[in-house]
């Protein structure tokens, strides 16, 4: 596609459900991030992907987080039970490679989560 | 991973330079040096990358000394649509293994 897309844009749920986010990135790209950015707050990185792997998790704020990654394209992250304090805007990004660590992350306009 | 120290804020009138300035003093030889953008309810978005001297793109101006310990971001003539938060992120070609860590960025606002 002509760029990293996400969905939904927006969403708003209950306290303890679960919600999965979605993530498209650039075709070709084997690099996928997944960063989480609270009102007036910086990026705050979360997860990885080089093809289908995710080398480092500790980023992950806690078990009730987790994402995966399939044919090396599409990633979700999934929130089980989820807390106010999950509200946040969940960005996602792709690169060409993770191996040449400059390379340019292009990010998707974000996914805005409510947890009410 | 080079740790990177950043105004919080800047103010700016329409029409003035901007220089933001990033302290990265132990960045390490193999580290390049990017910033990004992020306007209002978007994602950042790539400006401009530098390792040494001075780049310049048609947005704006990396310029880093020689001991790399900081580099400055210039903004030529600023509008009102440069109001954003800027990144300065500092990372190592091929260690394989780890991404660039975004900060809390500088937000700029400029005023007409």
């Amino acid at each position: 596609g002509a760029g990293v897309s996400q969905s939904p844009s927006n969403k708003v749920t209950e306290k303890g459900k679960d919600v999965e986010l979605r993530c498209d990135p650039i075709s070709g790209h084997t690099a996928l991030y997944w960063y989480r950015q609270r009102l007036g707050q910086g990026l705050e990185f979360l997860i990885y992907f080089q093809g289908n792997s995710a080398p480092d998790k500790s980023g992950l704020p806690s078990d009730r987080f987790s994402a995966e990654r399939t044919g090396e394209s599409v990633s979700t992250l999934t929130i089980q039970r989820t807390q106010q304090e999950d509200s946040a805007v969940y960005l996602c990004a792709s690169s060409h490679s993770l191996v040449v660590l400059q390379e340019t992350q292009y990010f998707g306009p974000g996914t805005r989560l409510l947890v009410l | 991973l080079a740790k990177t120290t950043q105004p919080i804020s800047m103010d700016s009138y329409e029409g003035q330079e901007v220089n933001i300035t990033c302290s990265h003093n132990n960045i390490a030889t193999n580290d390049y040096i990017t910033w990004y953008q992020q306007f209002p309810s978007q994602g950042p978005r790539f400006i401009i990358q530098g390792y040494k001297t001075k780049v310049t793109n048609e947005v704006a101006s990396l310029f880093i000394p020689a001991d790399r310990k900081s580099s400055t971001l210039s903004l030529p003539r600023v509008s009102l649509s440069d109001t954003a938060v800027y990144y300065c992120l500092v990372g190592r070609r091929n260690s394989g293994n780890t991404p660039l860590v975004f900060g809390k960025g500088t937000r700029l606002s400029v005023i007409a």
